[in-house]
């Protein structure tokens, strides 16, 4: 089983519609969770930052986190067009002093007019 | 904002050549990290850096190695390019907070 797992998708949505994109984790010492974007052929670019369980609100964006599931979820109110793209989960721990990050593969998003 | 730059935003090398790959960050971070990026494997790291001078192995080192001379510049050096090298690179630089990725690099070897 992966430390981080992310459906690939495509996940393929009409213009307005509340997409819901998701991680599930295995590593309980997770403490930290960004969501990035990434338009092809480009970097990924970060989207939200939580720590530990709990919402945070960004705009159309909506982070959640459930530790107690080990599940993360980005929420995007009325998509655009322009919100298509791949949203990968990164999550990691300061155990051992660590900062390296573990990714998800990235789920494929599709927002059509 | 922070700002992390790659040299080069598409390459094309020759099978046995020595390549290198710059990455610039603006924001005095300690953490750099080098990856790699195909369809359907997802990002996996190569090298990191915690610190001028100090390196460490990723998941995925073989036919790489690195150099961190300043902590702003962390380099890839493949030491013999190969096909199987032909990929999207991406450096990322950060403290924590979230990690800043530059644009970039899409190497092909031919």
């Amino acid at each position: 089983q992966k430390e981080v797992e992310q459906d690939p998708g495509p996940l393929s949505v009409p213009e307005g519609a509340i997409v819901s994109l998701n991680c599930t984790y295995s590593n309980s010492a997770f403490q930290y969770f960004m969501w990035y974007r990434q338009y092809s052929r480009k970097g990924p670019e970060l989207l939200m930052y939580t720590y530990s369980s709990g919402n945070k609100e960004d705009g159309r964006f909506t982070a959640q986190v459930d530790k107690s599931s080990k599940y993360i979820s980005l929420f995007i109110r009325d998509s655009q067009p322009s919100d298509s793209a791949t949203y990968l989960c990164a999550m990691w721990s300061r155990a051992g002093g660590s900062y390296i990050p573990t990714f998800g593969r990235g789920t494929s998003l599709i927002v059509h007019p | 904002d922070v700002k992390v730059t790659q040299s080069s935003r598409y390459l094309v090398k020759r099978t046995g050549e020595k390549v290198f790959l710059e990455c610039v960050q603006d924001m005095d971070h300690e953490n750099m990290f080098w990856y790699r990026q195909d369809p359907g494997l997802g990002l996996r790291l190569i090298y990191f850096s915690y610190d001028v001078k100090m390196k460490e192995k990723g998941d995925i080192p073989e036919g790489y190695s690195v150099s961190r001379e300043k902590k702003e510049r962390f380099s890839l050096i493949l030491e013999s390019a190969s096909t199987n090298q032909t990929s999207m690179y991406l450096c990322a630089s950060g403290q924590g907070r979230g990690y800043t990725f530059g644009s970039g690099t899409r190497l092909t070897v031919v």
